[in-house]
């Protein structure tokens, strides 16, 4: 069984640039998350879906960061202008579904902020 | 409050002896999931093992056994026979509610080094 995929694992950017990142979830995941994971520190949710639909965006910064989970697979977390403090991993992680099943992580997208 | 909290600093073990990570968690839900995760230096999270709140029996998977003593709100991770591919960062998480809207709180982590 494939697991979580992420593109891209590093991306280096000039501060007040934009950025992507890609996730493909394991297949038949019906949840979808996203996490910043700033260094020293323990991964933060961003995000969580249910098929294409947000469940949790409580702690995602809206005016800079959005993302999609377009058709209920694959999902795009993007960061439109980046600042310096958004360098960070980026993890996307998949489960079953909510609440009661184990979360599989991706290998993250490392990104630096310049 | 901290949800997780995870105090020890890096720690340092010799291979093949066992090892215990710290962890101490806060809630009032009376349902939640206790989760250990380790991260390598390739930065992707591998689930370990997970204890359940009604769980009575603690936790066990292989090498990894979770001490759960719910009264005092904490959850160490034991690790028996450490090994040099043991050497990573380990996080405690939590997961509450139960249900649909639950989420995954997560420690600061912890920075074992296995020396041989």
């Amino acid at each position: 069984e494939a697991g979580v995929a992420q593109s891209p694992r590093y991306k280096i950017i000039e501060k007040r640039q934009s950025v992507a990142f890609w996730c493909n979830p394991i297949s038949g995941h019906a949840t979808l998350y996203w996490y910043q994971q700033i260094l020293g520190q323990g991964p933060k949710l961003l995000i969580q879906f249910q098929n294409n639909g947000v469940v949790d965006d409580s702690q995602l910064p809206k005016d800079r960061f959005s993302a999609e989970r377009l058709k209920g697979v694959d999902s795009t977390l993007k960061i439109q202008p980046a600042k310096l403090e958004d360098s960070a991993v980026y993890l996307c992680a998949s489960s079953l579904e909510p609440g009661l099943a184990e979360q599989f992580f991706g290998p993250g997208t490392r990104l630096t902020v310049l | 409050a901290q949800k997780i909290t995870q105090t020890q600093p890096g720690m340092f073990v010799q291979e093949k002896e066992a090892v215990t990570l710290d962890c101490t968690y806060d809630t009032s839900d009376q349902s939640y999931g206790l989760f250990w995760y380790k991260q390598p230096s390739s930065g992707e999270m591998i689930f370990l093992i997970y204890q359940g709140s009604y769980d009575e029996q603690n936790a066990t998977e292989g090498r990894y056994s979770l001490n759960f003593q719910k009264a005092r709100k904490s959850a160490n991770l034991v690790i028996s026979a450490s090994q040099l591919g043991d050497s990573a960062m380990y996080f405690c998480a939590m997961r509450e509610p139960s249900g649909a809207n639950s989420k995954l709180t997560f420690g600061k982590g912890i920075t074992l080094s296995v020396r041989p």
